[in-house]
């Protein structure tokens, strides 16, 4: 079955990186396009960065662009982002997000969430 | 960017009746080439991840139940749970994905 699993996160202080990860399995990772979505406390759902399937083509929100990388590994079955230079607005739970198909298509299967906290 | 606009923002209905959360696009998410409507919705519990209800705006995600439809094209889209039970108590979304990716802010359903 299809599964996702996310790791990383945690507290950072304003200014500081963090790394997470989503190791996927079950399905063909390779065909898939991803995505990270967020929700900040009290907030709605937000989609912060997208990935093709072969990593040739990468989006951002703006709120987050040059400060987060969106990566994949498809011959570890891993999708990363990597978040730089935080900011007390980016605390959310972080999901990872399987596309159905390899672009343009809704996400049918999330990860269980990460929270990330900024916070001095 | 595409802005995606639900109503209302929250919506209290009693078991058994029908629940309808609208969803309104900023610019069209029709795809001439394909002919669909690149819009999806999503139930969201606290907790929990996301769950893919429906997606190219009517079509439902197996394992869905039937009391759950969408519709709609354009920039104008519906979703409707004809008969609320009360497991259907969660966060709804619509999300365009013919332009990147964008939700709307949410409709939060409630059991009267």
């Amino acid at each position: 079955q299809v599964q996702l699993v996310q790791s990383g996160g945690g507290v950072v202080q304003p200014g500081g990186s963090l790394r997470l990860s989503c190791a996927a399995s079950g399905f063909t990772f390779s065909n898939c396009a991803m995505n990270w979505v967020r929700q900040a406390p009290g907030k709605g759902l937000e989609w912060v960065a997208f990935i093709r399937n072969d990593g040739s083509t990468e989006f951002y929100v703006d709120s987050v662009k040059g400060r987060f990388i969106i990566s994949r590994d498809n011959s570890k079955n891993t999708l990363n982002l990597q978040m730089n230079n935080l900011r007390a607005e980016d605390t959310a739970v972080y999901y990872c997000a399987k596309d159905r198909y390899a672009t343009s298509s809704a996400s049918d299967y999330w990860g269980q969430g990460t929270q990330v906290i900024v916070s001095s | 960017d595409i802005v995606m606009t639900q109503s209302p923002d929250s919506l209290a209905v009693s078991l058994g009746e029908r629940a309808t959360i609208n969803c309104k696009s900023s610019h069209s998410v029709l795809n001439l080439s394909n002919n669909r409507n690149h819009l999806a919705w999503y139930q969201h519990k606290p907790g929990q991840p996301p769950k893919l209800l429906i997606y190219w705006a009517s079509t439902r995600e197996s394992g869905v139940p039937d009391r759950f439809s969408g519709s709609g094209s354009g920039t104008d889209f519906t979703l409707t749970i004809s008969s609320l039970q009360a497991e259907d108590v969660a966060v709804y979304y619509c999300q365009q994905y013919i332009d990147i990716r964008s939700f709307g802010q949410g409709t939060k359903l409630e059991i009267k």
